[in-house]
């Protein structure tokens, strides 16, 4: 399967503990984007890279928030000190160039359950 | 304050006859609309795009259809089948930095009765 897949795919954790999520983008897209969806809402755009660089990260929900694509290939978002309010859907996709339109694939996401 | 608003929570529609879910926008900067169709447990996939010069897009059995005086748009899907159930959620992109991320509405879902 040549999809974008996450890893782990379902993380518990307690309050106040760091947490990293991975995704590996499709191997020949440049572009990658982390979203977070909490419950009843549309995903939410969290930051993105084109290659190893990260071209927006404003918004990133909180300093605790921080992601890396070191070779421009698989990516991780880091929580530090999670909190309750961390609990959602962290969905990572990717994209082929940087026009407008191109198609954004996602993978299935890693659930945080923060206790 | 939500930019891309889908205020139908739910839509139920018999197998066979026309599907329509609306969407709406606030920011006139948008460029690109992109319809994502997402199942239980797995993330969110393409349908069908449209770009703000166009106002009407077709793909087999989806249609989106953009106004963009009424900074609405419209997913045409005719027939409807079983498998069109799922939640649909529109997205909007802004092109002034080049492909930026999406913008997502709260979603629709959509139930096909037999």
């Amino acid at each position: 399967d040549t999809g974008v897949s996450q890893d782990p795919r379902h993380k518990i954790t307690k309050r106040g503990q760091n947490v990293t999520f991975r995704c590996d983008p499709i191997s020949e897209h440049n572009r990658l984007y982390w979203y977070r969806q909490t419950l009843g809402q549309g995903p939410e755009f969290l930051t993105y890279f084109q290659n190893e660089a990260q071209l927006e990260k404003s918004r990133l929900l909180s300093d605790r928030f921080s992601a890396e694509r070191p070779k421009g290939s698989f990516s991780t978002l880091e929580i530090q000190r999670t909190e309750q309010g961390d609990s959602a859907m962290y969905l990572c996709a990717s994209s082929r160039g940087q026009d407008l339109g191109v198609e954004q694939y996602f993978g299935p996401g890693t659930r945080l359950t923060v206790t | 304050d939500q930019q891309v608003k889908q205020n139908s929570p739910s839509l139920s529609v018999q197998e066979g006859r026309i599907s329509i879910l609306n969407c709406d926008y606030t920011n006139s900067m948008f460029d690109y609309f992109l319809w994502y169709k997402k199942y239980p447990a797995e993330g969110p996939t393409f349908l069908i795009s449209i770009s703000s010069i166009k106002d009407k897009n077709e793909d087999g059995r989806f249609t989106v259809f953009l106004n963009k005086s009424a900074k609405h748009l419209s997913l045409h899907i005719v027939p409807s089948q079983p498998g069109d159930s799922a939640v649909y959620f529109c997205a909007a992109q802004w092109g002034g930095g080049g492909a930026d991320g999406l913008t997502f509405g709260k979603g629709t879902h959509l139930i096909i009765q037999p």
